[in-house]
């Protein structure tokens, strides 16, 4: 595709629901990145993938939130037992290559925003 | 750990007066600097991205520079129209993937 894709691009679910997020990053990009944009914090890290490994899930804020790649291609993001804190907007981010070396652009999905009830 | 303040939050002129934003970051140990435009209820687009090793970066109207050493960044946007109008991140890339962002500045161009 053109760019990067996320589903669904609004999400309201009950407290203590789990809810699942999609994103679909362009083609051919071998990292992923998923930040949350909380109203008043900005946009903080969660997880990083090369390919299908996670090396770093140090932004993720609990053992709530998953994460997973499959096929080096698409991730979904898991939250599971949600709560009202979780309220955000997710964002995904793909760039062509990953790691400490690389300075690809990363280019940012439209995000999923998440509201808990 | 790497801070990134951006100064003013927000911003309001008239049509036509050019812009500028600040960005600072406490580490000077960075891959590279970017600068992102958010429209309300929109992901983030990029503006212009500059390496550690340049000092400025240009498109059209935009022109972002960089001051490594002391931690700066100025984003300027020459004649601003009502279209400028979002809200400018700056983020830091130190040396891993991770972005750091600034809270960012909204900017209203007034018609």
């Amino acid at each position: 595709g053109a760019g990067v894709s996320q589903s669904p691009s609004n999400k309201v679910t009950e407290k203590g629901k789990d809810v699942e997020l999609r994103c679909d990053p362009i083609s051919g990009h071998t990292a992923l990145y998923w930040y949350r944009q909380s109203l008043g914090q900005g946009l903080e890290f969660l997880i990083y993938f090369q390919g299908n490994s996670a090396p770093d899930k140090s932004g993720l804020p609990s053992d709530r939130f998953s994460a997973e790649r499959t096929g080096g291609s698409v991730s979904t993001l898991t939250i599971q037992r949600t709560q009202q804190e979780d309220s955000a907007v997710y964002l995904c981010a793909s760039s062509r290559s990953g790691g400490p070396s690389s300075t690809d652009t990363q280019y940012f999905g439209p995000g999923t925003r998440l509201t808990v009830l | 750990k790497q801070e990134v303040t951006q100064i003013p939050a927000a911003l309001s002129v008239p049509e036509g007066e050019n812009l500028v934003l600040n960005c600072s970051f406490t580490d000077s140990a960075i891959y590279n600097l970017q600068w992102f435009r958010q429209d309300p209820g929109k992901g983030l687009t990029s503006l212009l991205l500059i390496q550690s090793s340049q000092r400025e970066q240009t498109s059209g109207r935009l022109n972002a520079s960089l001051d490594k050493s002391s931690g700066r960044s100025t984003l300027y946007i020459a004649a601003s129209q009502p279209g400028d109008s979002a809200t400018y991140l700056c983020a830091v890339r130190p040396n891993d993937y991770k972005l750091s962002f600034g809270a960012g500045t909204t900017v209203t161009v007034r018609a």
